[in-house]
């Protein structure tokens, strides 16, 4: 069983469009993360949920838009896609805040805009 | 916030060479700091992590010492091998992590 399971793996499509990567976690944990990385293979978090809730959101545009339906899924919808918004991303999850227990990450989507 | 500066951003060695990777942080608050080791195509694994409560840790092949005093903290390889090769991500942070820019470990047969 695949403990972070994001979908899709692989997404090309056209400056302008709508897209979202749906995340789902298997493991109970409480808090679920969004990473951008870049072509340089920096990992930058976009944003953290914890049981459903918002508690961090780094200055990403607000055409990013998260949504958490309950705590083992956290889906990521992209509004008027940018060439710039081309990455990989990454879902992960940890056991909580407060002590940290280290990120399960999933497979990442790889984002390409046209 | 947090800010954590890794070192070098590519090292090459021979197997059976070890492999040492250093990174710096800002936040004094941060007490936990693992290693993540992505390969090529592949998604970040933890290998190894330290709390502050810890000097060193060591995991086979694997070794990671803090300094809190200094805020730094180093992932040390021994015995490198060619499955070694990926990119290293140091992190740190307390409730969030913040990584480090990476580190391309290259090892020749």
């Amino acid at each position: 069983d695949t403990a972070v399971s994001q979908t899709p793996k692989y997404l090309v499509t056209q400056m302008g469009n709508d897209k979202s990567i749906k995340c789902e976690q298997n493991l109970g944990h409480d808090t679920m993360y969004w990473y951008k990385q870049d072509s340089k293979k920096f990992l930058k978090i976009m944003f953290s949920y914890n049981n459903k809730e918002l508690i961090i959101n780094e200055t990403v545009p607000n055409r990013f838009s998260p949504k958490s339906p309950d705590k083992a899924h956290l889906n990521l919808h992209i509004n008027s896609l940018e060439l710039g918004d081309s990455a990989v991303y990454f879902c992960a999850s940890s056991q909580g805040t407060g002590r940290q227990y280290g990120y399960t990450f999933g497979s990442g989507t790889r984002l390409t805009v046209v | 916030g947090e800010n954590v500066e890794q070192h070098p951003s590519t090292l090459s060695v021979q197997e059976g060479d070890s492999a040492v990777i250093k990174c710096t942080y800002s936040d004094s608050a941060s007490n936990y700091f693992p290693w993540y080791k992505q390969e090529l195509g592949k998604r970040p694994q933890l290998i190894i992590d330290i709390r502050s409560n810890v000097g060193e840790k060591k995991d086979q092949r694997i070794a990671v010492t803090l300094n809190k005093t200094a805020k730094h903290f180093s992932l040390h390889i021994t015995e490198t091998q060619p499955e070694d090769s990926a990119v290293y991500f140091c992190a740190a942070g307390y409730s969030t992590l913040t990584f480090g820019k990476g580190t391309m470990l290259l090892v020749s047969p």
